[in-house]
């Protein structure tokens, strides 16, 4: 299985923008980047995902690097909710089947009002 | 549209017992599949189900069982119970399993194994 690397912990302050990075230099060409972050004493919830081309949802942007090794998810201005663990995963190709998804350790970020 | 729901929310057992645990998946969704998340680490992936079958499943034991029905629920099954199957299990649902589709996830159970 394809694997992530994340920073253990990454600090803002609110009302700033945050850049967590997520290097899969084993990355495959079918594999999706799929972010879920995971709120204090809930279950993960999705952020949002892509293939090649950077994304953007109400929750979040993810940019991807042009040779598909790394990637950045952007909370363009973090607030206090948003302090959570956040995972970076492949999904799909190497993988193997997509229903599942494998968690690291994530980057737990922490948002300083 | 209630989401993933999972019952109970906390369980205290002791060792060699076993425990069953549910999981009501979100409207329309089909597919569910269970986690294990331990204390300070991220959720493992336990097993997936799909129309009623054991589809995929991580490196768990076979103590570890699951069922799902025809209205789409689940359930998790640990018999045995040892002290290192306490944690956080969590339960996932989605629609068919493709890259693209999102999970959604219930607040897990917490289970303590004494």
């Amino acid at each position: 299985d394809a694997k992530t690397t994340q920073p253990n912990s990454m600090e803002s302050n609110e009302e700033e923008p945050v850049h967590l990075p997520c290097n899969h230099s084993t990355i495959s060409g079918t594999d999706y980047i799929h972010w879920y972050r995971q709120l204090p004493s809930q279950g993960p919830e999705y952020v949002i995902h892509g293939l090649t081309s950077n994304v953007n949802n109400r929750m979040a942007s993810l940019a991807i690097a042009e040779d598909r090794k790394s990637s950045t998810l952007i909370l363009h201005r973090a607030t206090l909710r948003d302090a959570a663990v956040y995972y970076c995963i492949l999904r799909g190709g190497s993988s193997g089947n997509t229903g599942k998804l494998i968690f690291g350790q994530g980057t737990t970020l922490q948002v300083k009002p | 549209d209630a989401g993933v729901t999972q019952s109970p929310t906390h369980l205290i057992k002791t060792r060699g017992q076993q425990v069953t645990l549910r999981c009501s998946p979100k409207s329309g969704h089909d597919t569910v599949s269970w986690y294990q998340q331990a204390l300070g680490q991220g959720p493992q992936f336990i097993f997936q189900y799909y129309e009623e079958e054991e589809r995929q499943r991580g490196n768990f034991p076979d103590r570890f069982s699951g069922h799902q029905f025809p209205n789409y629920s689940s359930e998790l099954n640990v018999n045995a119970l040892l002290l290192g199957d306490s944690a956080l299990y969590l339960c996932a649902s989605s629609y068919v399993g493709t890259p693209t589709e999102k999970l959604f996830f219930g607040s897990g159970t917490q289970l303590s194994v004494l």
